[in-house]
C-alpha cells in the first residue's frame, strides 16, 4: 500500500491568503486524524472523521479552520484567513477501526 | 483528562549502548500505547504497540517496550543503538472512547554519538 499521502509538502503563502491542505488515507481505514506540530505545542489533534463524518472537532483552534472528507479516500483541511501563527506541521493520518495510526509525511506550512 | 509525560526531553548515548526512554501515561481505563519515532522532516513512524496481553512487546528496528500497569510507565528499551536511531521519540496513549485518538507526549530528542 502507498501510506497515507499528503498534499503539498511544502506551502509558503502570504498572510490572508486561503490555504487547502490535502489528504488520501489508506485505502480501507475508516478513521481519518488531522494533526498540528508545533515546537510550542508539540503535537494535537485538530479534528478527526469515522466513516467520513466528523466526530471530534474540539481542537481546531479557530473558525478560520476548516476540514471536510467529501468521501473515504480524499480529506482537505483549509484556512481561511491564514495568519504566520498557524505556521506549523500539519499531520493527516488514518486507521482501521480506531486502532494503530498511520501517519503521513505531513504538510510544512509557512505564512509570511 | 488522559496525559503522557516523556521526563526526558534530550538522551545521548553512546553507539552500541543500551537505551531506555521513559514514558508514564495518566489513563483511567485499560490503555492502548504506542511509541513513535521521527526522524528530521519526516512523519511519525509507528515502532511498537501495547494493547493486550503479554506486557513486553517488540516492535520493528529492534526496539521493545514494557507495560507496567501498577507504575503507569510504558519505557521504550533497545540493547544496542545504531547510529541510525538518532530521532525524536513520542509515546502515546490511544482515548479508545473518542476513537482512539492519540495524546502525545512531547517527545524525547535521542542524539547518539560514534
Amino acid at each position: 500500500d502507498a501510506g497515507v499521502i499528503q498534499s503539498p509538502r511544502h506551502e509558503v503563502t502570504e498572510m490572508g491568503q486561503e490555504v487547502t491542505l490535502r489528504c488520501k488515507p489508506i485505502s480501507g481505514h475508516d478513521y481519518l486524524f488531522w494533526y498540528r506540530q508545533t515546537m510550542m505545542r508539540g503535537l494535537e489533534l485538530l479534528i478527526y472523521f469515522n466513516n467520513n463524518v466528523p466526530i471530534d472537532d474540539s481542537g481546531m483552534p479557530e473558525d478560520r479552520f476548516s476540514a471536510k472528507m467529501p468521501n473515504a479516500s480524499f480529506s482537505t483541511l483549509k484556512i481561511q484567513p491564514s495568519e504566520p501563527r498557524d505556521s506549523a506541521v500539519y499531520f493527516c493520518a488514518s486507521s482501521y477501526r480506531g486502532y494503530e495510526q498511520y501517519f503521513g509525511p505531513g504538510t510544512r506550512l509557512t505564512v509570511t | 483528562a488522559q496525559s503522557v509525560t516523556q521526563p526526558d526531553i534530550h538522551i545521548t548515548v553512546s553507539e552500541g549502548a543500551s537505551l531506555e526512554l521513559r514514558c508514564n501515561y495518566s489513563y483511567g481505563a485499560t490503555p492502548y500505547l504506542f511509541w513513535y519515532v521521527q526522524s528530521p522532516g519526516q512523519g511519525l513512524q509507528l515502532l511498537l504497540k501495547y494493547f493486550s496481553g503479554d506486557t513486553l512487546v517488540q516492535g520493528i528496528k529492534g526496539f521493545e517496550a514494557e507495560f507496567k500497569r501498577s507504575q503507569s510507565s510504558f519505557n521504550l528499551r533497545k540493547p544496542s543503538v545504531h547510529w541510525s536511531d538518532a530521532a525524536e521519540y513520542f509515546c502515546a496513549v490511544g482515548v479508545l472512547e473518542y476513537g482512539n485518538k492519540l495524546v502525545f507526549g512531547a517527545g524525547t530528542i535521542l542524539r547518539v554519538k560514534s
